[in-house]
């Protein structure tokens, strides 16, 4: 099994309709990411996490909420999606060290919002 | 704020001919620097990073980069490239008590026959 994996692989959902993207890890990491991915644009942090109770905004927040329901999960939800939020989403976790060891990734949910 | 540029949109090499992906960065003091790939389909796997000592750092599948701190650069090289390799390169940079790494545009690398 994979260390992290995001649910569903692939989704195509309607403008306005909510939507809720999983993430769970087995790499015991507490920290924990959510990227976007957009063609000539790298990845944009869109919110991340330090521990259950700590939740912070990324450069890319608005339209997206985000819930650490336990160490192990970190689920992304769009309350009411567009098309411009199209985009290959990444869930990352990285461990207390944050930023020396890098992330790990998940395999990445493709979103198309019609 | 750190940030990190790719030049290169996308490289065209062929198979068995050498490569270099450039990546530059900026902040003051020495960061943490990594290299992911991502292959078509697939989520950011890495390749190497680069924390102190050494500047050359090898990595896996045959790559290696080499940190220049008077050029603010983390070129990753590979001598003889396969039709494998063909994918998208990530530069990252981090910092010591930083709380995320952030990312460069990206390079998409393309293998001719």
């Amino acid at each position: 099994d994979a260390d992290v994996t995001q649910t569903p692989r692939n989704r195509i959902t309607k403008t306005g309709k909510r939507i809720m993207l999983e993430c769970s890890q087995t790499k015991g990491h507490d920290r924990m990411y959510w990227y976007r991915q957009d063609p000539g644009l790298g990845l944009r942090l869109i919110y991340y996490s330090f521990d259950v109770k700590d939740i912070n905004k990324g450069e890319i927040s608005d339209g997206y909420s985000v819930s650490r329901q336990a160490q192990a999960k970190f689920s992304l939800s769009l309350e009411s999606a567009i098309p411009n939020q199209t985009a290959l989403y990444f869930c990352a976790t990285s461990d207390t060290y944050g930023t020396g060891q890098g992330y790990t990734f998940g395999s990445g949910t493709r979103l198309t919002v019609v | 704020a750190q940030s990190v540029t790719q030049p290169d949109i996308h490289i065209t090499v062929s198979e068995g001919a050498s490569l270099e992906l450039r990546c530059n960065y900026s902040y003051g003091a020495t960061p943490y620097l990594f290299w992911y790939v991502q292959s078509p389909g697939q989520g950011l796997q890495l390749l190497l990073k680069y924390f102190s000592g050494d500047t050359l750092v090898q990595g896996i599948k045959g790559f290696e980069a080499e940190f220049k701190r008077s050029q603010s650069s983390f070129n990753l090289r590979k001598p003889s490239v396969h039709w494998s390799d063909a994918a998208e390169y990530f530069c990252a940079v981090g910092v010591r008590g930083a709380q995320k790494l952030v990312f460069g545009q990206g390079t998409r690398l393309t293998i001719n026959p």
